[in-house]
């Protein structure tokens, strides 16, 4: 069983256009993170929900808009996608204390033309 | 602030020879001091971690880390590496930032086993 999933694995996109990334985690956790790795492979989180609400926001675009309908989700849209958004993007969750592990999830690989 | 070092981008070793990894950290709080590790086009996996208690870590695949508080180190080590240890690692700093948890991580090290 996926403990974490996301969708798409690949999007490849036109400048300019909207697209979301869809997260579920099955393992219980109350806390959700999306990291964007860029192509050094430097990973940085952009945000994190606990039961649902907004906890970190990391000097992230506000063209970058995550939505957490539960627990066990976490979306993410993306506007007017540019060049520069063209990165792997990971899902994670874990319990809500800096001890935890993260659990991630395979990545989706975009790629803005 | 809280942030991680790792000294070495590329580590090239010959499969069954010893290998260590090289993480420093900087921080004025509680450590938690984890290694992932991501193989080719795949997510992050938990190597280790270190909380509290033995500074000598043992973690999945043969790795282990000791933690170094006098150094402020968390290096990782494997005896005898295997082809299949090829990958990407990273070590992070767990810690609480605007009443929220997240890792802190290094810029990796990309470890490539040959034979």
């Amino acid at each position: 069983d996926t403990a974490v999933s996301q969708t798409p694995k690949y999007l490849v996109t036109q400048m300019g256009n909207d697209k979301s990334i869809k997260c579920e985690q099955n393992l219980g956790h109350d806390t959700m993170y999306w990291y964007k790795q860029d192509s050094k492979k430097f990973l940085k989180i952009m945000f994190s929900y606990n039961n649902k609400e907004l906890i970190i926001n990391e000097t992230v675009p506000n063209r970058f808009s995550p939505k957490s309908p539960d627990k066990a989700h976490l979306n993410l849209h993306i506007n007017s996608l540019e060049l520069g958004d063209s990165a792997v993007y990971f899902c994670a969750s874990s319990h809500g204390t800096p001890a935890e592990t993260q659990y991630f999830g395979p990545g989706t690989r975009l790629l803005v033309l | 602030a809280q942030s991680v070092t790792q000294l070495d981008s590329q580590v090239p070793v010959f499969e069954e020879a010893p290998v260590e990894l090289r993480c420093n950290y900087s921080s004025s709080v509680s450590v938690y001091l984890f290694w992932y590790v991501q193989y080719p086009n795949q997510g992050l996996q938990l190597l280790l971690k270190y909380l509290s208690g033995s500074t000598l870590v043992k973690g999945i695949n043969g790795f282990e880390a000791e933690f170094n508080k006098s150094q402020t180190s968390f290096h990782l080590r494997k005896p005898s590496v295997h082809i299949s240890d090829t990958a990407e690692y990273f070590c992070a700093f767990g810690g609480l930032t605007g009443g929220g948890n997240k890792l802190t991580f290094g810029t990796g090290t990309q470890l490539k086993v040959e034979l």
